[in-house]
């Protein structure tokens, strides 16, 4: 079954303590992204990658780092998380460019920082 | 500085008829906008892009229409169901970098 995945689903942790939230698809997909959904503010894009050891900011990208080192997996890390990054992380993937093709997003990860 | 905003937050629409969700935006350098599907407590949901150089899209049962003139985006929904019930986000993109709008919330009336 074609599917992105992320793991863990659910994260409760304290400020400071360095934590990555895992992302794989099994599609042989090219593009990656990261995003970060708050009431009120909306999806925002965190950082994306087209493609093996290519990777971009997007719209809110302080305090995260990412890592493209295979196609399938996009790992989204937070070496120092902060209160402010309390939120519910989607990753997605497309086989092309955005805008070319369906775009597909996983579970989602639900991380609260203490 | 750039924006995807929608006209309206809240569409109550009765089952069957057809649905419009309206988006504007203040930014012209876009290659594409999409329209993206999310129920309550799942992840959003492709439905369907259209290319900046392009004015009209067909999906199944949803259309999309691009007016760059006046910067504005719409998502029709013929035939309305049920299972259409939930938020719907237009995004706009140049190469990988993505923004999106707030949200619609659409409910279906029996």
């Amino acid at each position: 079954e074609a599917q992105v995945t992320q793991n863990p689903r659910y994260l409760i942790t304290v400020t400071g303590k360095k934590l990555t939230v895992t992302c794989s698809q099994n599609m042989n997909h090219e593009y990656m992204s990261w995003y970060r959904q708050d009431p009120g503010l909306g999806l925002r894009q965190i950082y994306y990658s087209m493609n093996v050891e290519v990777t971009d900011k997007g719209d809110v990208p302080e305090g995260y780092k990412v890592s493209r080192k295979e196609k399938r997996n996009f790992p989204l890390i937070l070496e120092s998380p902060s209160p402010n990054q309390t939120s519910l992380y989607f990753c997605a993937s497309n086989r092309g460019l955005l805008g070319t093709d369906t775009q597909y997003f996983g579970p989602g990860t639900r991380l609260t920082v203490l | 500085g750039e924006s995807v905003g929608l006209h309206l937050p809240t569409l109550s629409v009765q089952e069957g008829d057809n649905s419009i969700i309206n988006c504007a935006y203040s930014n012209s350098a876009s290659d594409y906008f999409i329209w993206y599907k999310q129920e309550s407590g799942k992840g959003p949901q492709f439905i369907i892009d259209i290319r900046s150089n392009m004015d009209k899209r067909q999906g199944q049962r949803v259309t999309v229409l691009l007016n760059k003139t006046v910067k504005h985006l719409s998502l029709q929904i013929a035939a309305t169901q049920p299972g259409d019930s939930a938020v719907y986000f237009c995004a706009r993109g140049s190469q990988g970098n993505l923004i999106f709008g707030k949200g619609t919330k659409l409910s279906v009336k029996p």
